[in-house]
């Protein structure tokens, strides 16, 4: 299976709010409110943002939100802060395998 | 609060079988959740290798799964990672998780360095 199309980096300034799309296809998020997201400091352990497209698990700060339109899954950062600067991954189940990642987009937070 | 930390050789020869193993702590590994291995190539994104549940049953990535084999160990709460006939683009990081629901991991080990080398 194809991975999932994310761009490959986005920035911002502290303060501002961002956006990284993942785009699929009908078989992976168009079909299956099913997507993920997991965010990853080098060297550090993923750590899991959203599920099931809008889901935010305890503990997870409220500026961050999921949202999806036909094949395209979007993670949404409001109030950037200087910690949010890392890779991000979004992930869908998809009809040939539980689990297809997105390439990652490198946040950076200028 | 669970713990996940992966072990095993840092080192693999091309042609031979990479074993890992994820030590889980802090929960019951026989409780109703998937156990995944997901891997980062050098420089590249996350590939979901596969997962076994607590029962034992497994599913696998299909572009790895005449290589691959997971297995769970519920008396060691131990699960493992079987990669066989490896090859240089199996050089990556290999992350152990655990997931709620068969799509998703909600706890992820640091990751283990596995290079594929003679």
């Amino acid at each position: 299976q194809s991975a999932l199309t994310q761009p490959a980096s986005v920035s911002g300034s502290p303060g501002q709010s961002i956006t990284i799309s993942c785009t699929g296809t009908s078989g992976d998020v168009g079909s299956y409110n099913l997507v993920s997201w997991y965010q990853h400091h080098p060297g550090k352990a993923p750590k899991f943002m959203i599920y099931d497209v809008t889901k935010r698990p305890p503990g997870v700060s409220d500026r961050f939100s999921g949202s999806k339109s036909g094949n395209t899954a979007s993670l949404t950062i409001s109030g950037l802060q200087g910690e949010d600067e890392a890779d991000y991954y979004c992930c869908s189940y998809a009809d040939s395998s539980p689990y297809v990642f997105g390439g990652g987009t490198k946040l950076t937070v200028l | 609060q669970v713990q996940l930390q992966e072990s095993g050789p840092g080192l693999v020869k091309p042609s031979e079988t990479l074993s890992l193993t994820c030590t889980v702590s802090g929960v019951s590994i026989s409780r109703s959740y998937y156990w995944s291995w997901i891997r980062q190539p050098p420089g590249k994104g996350l590939e979901w290798i596969g997962y076994v549940f607590y029962s034992g049953s497994t599913k696998y990535n299909p572009s790895l799964q005449s290589r691959v084999s997971i297995s769970v160990d519920t008396s060691k709460s131990q699960f493992s990672l079987n990669l066989s006939s490896v090859t240089a683009a199996d050089t990556a990081i290999y992350f152990c998780a655990r997931g709620g629901s068969a799509w998703y991991s909600d706890s992820w080990g640091q990751g283990t360095l596995v290079t594929v080398s003679s």
